[in-house]
């Protein structure tokens, strides 16, 4: 079935540094890939979907400046959280829609930040 | 734009008992209905989904959830609860379109006691 690779699983960093996390389709190419952020005990919030050569759609309220996302292959999108912060800290998932008669929805791993 | 509502943030049942874990969507087109499963510090694993045909779906693990177009529901439910089956789980909505996103519940937490 499709995969999708999500590196690192946890990661600690210094308050002001930058982070960058990876989503690789291991099998098949995502033309879209979706971005969320879940706090603790909370659901998975969209953040902003990202389509392969273009520029990212952000959910109302997320700083596009803070969270760069770079969709620049059909099986590679990276989440780079700028100039982190301790508030920053969270699980971030990513996930990609799958078609045909397998429809539905693979999701990474997850990353989870901690900022100290 | 749509919706999901997953009624009850926590249920308890015990070791045996019957699981039903309420979902509400709302949504202007046909929507594709999704239930996954999340246990501590771990990705999504999905339990089955639905998307067009029967309405009864059946997913891993023993769970099995009807969608209800006339309840705007796709409550997921287990005959027996296992010990194994707490966690977290997560309703969520989509659409037919391309490029679409999943719209997830806030979660219900699922407690099994023996």
């Amino acid at each position: 079935g499709a995969v999708v690779s999500q590196h690192p699983s946890w990661v600690i960093c210094k308050s002001g540094t930058s982070v960058k996390i990876e989503c690789r389709s291991l099998d098949f190419q995502a033309t879209t890939m979706f971005w969320y952020r879940q706090f603790p005990k909370q659901s998975l919030m969209l953040m902003a979907t990202s389509n392969e050569g273009s520029k990212a759609t952000y959910e109302q309220g997320v700083e596009k400046d803070k969270f760069l996302i770079n969709h620049a292959s059909l099986t590679l999108s990276t989440l780079t959280v700028t100039s982190a912060h301790p508030e920053d800290s969270s699980f971030y998932i990513c996930s990609a829609r799958t078609g045909g008669r397998g429809y539905g929805y693979t999701f990474g791993s997850g990353t989870r930040l901690t900022v100290v | 734009a749509q919706s999901v509502t997953q009624l009850g943030s926590h249920v308890s049942v015990s070791e045996g008992a019957l699981v039903l874990l309420r979902c509400n969507y709302s949504s202007s087109v046909p929507p594709y209905l999704f239930w996954y499963v999340q246990y501590p510090n771990q990705g999504l694993q999905l339990l089955l989904k639905y998307t067009t045909g029967a309405t009864l779906v059946k997913g891993i693990n023993g769970f099995e959830a009807e969608f209800k177009k006339s309840e705007t529901s796709f409550h997921l439910t287990k005959p027996s609860a296992h010990m194994s089956d707490a966690a977290e789980y997560f309703c969520a909505v989509s659409d037919q379109q391309a490029g679409t996103a999943l719209i997830f519940g806030k979660g219900t937490t699922l407690s099994v006691s023996s």
